[in-house]
């Protein structure tokens, strides 16, 4: 169990256009998600975190009107980049809790994203 | 502080053991994680131990906790190919404390050499 899968896969977009990264649990329920970013070679750099129907909390230096999460139910949540640009290609991975942000974490497969 | 170490490569014949080490900084952590992430993908939940053990045994892993220097190891036993792969060790600290986060080390690469 906790199967966590997210798509697309990868994504390749025009400067200028919004992108949408979906996240969702598969045979579980998860309370809260998380979005991380991964440059190449690097490690992984929380970006927020999302509770089911409830806003996000982003971390220090995350723009919120450039990267809009959505966690509408207890298996999915979206990122949307908005306006991305070639500075935002990375990694993007997500991961879910069953129990809240202090439960273990399962990841998905991540979804690499290239901004023309 | 924030930061969480890991040497950056290693690299072991197949057949024998492997030790990737991590060291932390807050004392306050409650779990410490390891991850496996394969070339493109996501990561793996290897294992975790809680902050009040020193060792914890998963098959081929094992998992050596020493609080006081905040050191972190995890020692795979006959090392395979499949086993190449970057591994991550992570800490969670206390529930309640703001910084719930999992803060991430910087990743050590692992080659198995046939």
């Amino acid at each position: 169990g906790a199967v966590v899968s997210q798509h697309p896969s990868w994504v390749i977009c025009k400067s200028g256009t919004s992108v949408k990264i979906e996240c969702r649990s598969l045979d579980f329920q998860a309370t809260t998600m998380f979005w991380y970013r991964q440059f190449p070679k690097q490690s992984l750099m929380l970006m927020a975190t999302s509770n089911e129907g409830s806003k996000a909390t982003y971390e220090q230096g995350v723009e919120k009107d450039k990267f809009l999460i959505n966690h509408a139910s207890l298996t999915l949540s979206t990122l949307t980049v908005t306006s991305a640009h070639p500075e935002d290609s990375s990694f993007y991975i997500c991961s879910a809790s069953r129990a809240g942000p202090t439960d273990t974490q399962y990841f998905g497969p991540g979804t690499r994203l290239t901004v023309l | 502080g924030e930061d969480v170490e890991q040497s950056l490569f290693l690299s072991v014949r197949e057949g024998d053991s492997s030790v990737i080490n991590c060291t932390y900084t807050d004392s306050s952590s409650t779990y410490l994680y390891w991850y496996k992430q394969e070339p493109g993908a996501g990561l793996q939940l290897l294992t975790y131990i809680f902050s009040n053990m020193d060792m914890k045994q998963d098959q081929r892993l094992t998992v050596l906790l020493n609080k006081k220097d905040k050191h972190l190891s995890l020692r795979i036993a006959d090392t395979q190919t499949g086993d190449s792969a970057i591994y991550f060790c992570a800490e969670r600290r206390r529930p309640g404390d703001s910084s719930y986060k999992l803060i991430f080390g910087s990743g050590t690469r692992l080659l198995v050499r046939p």
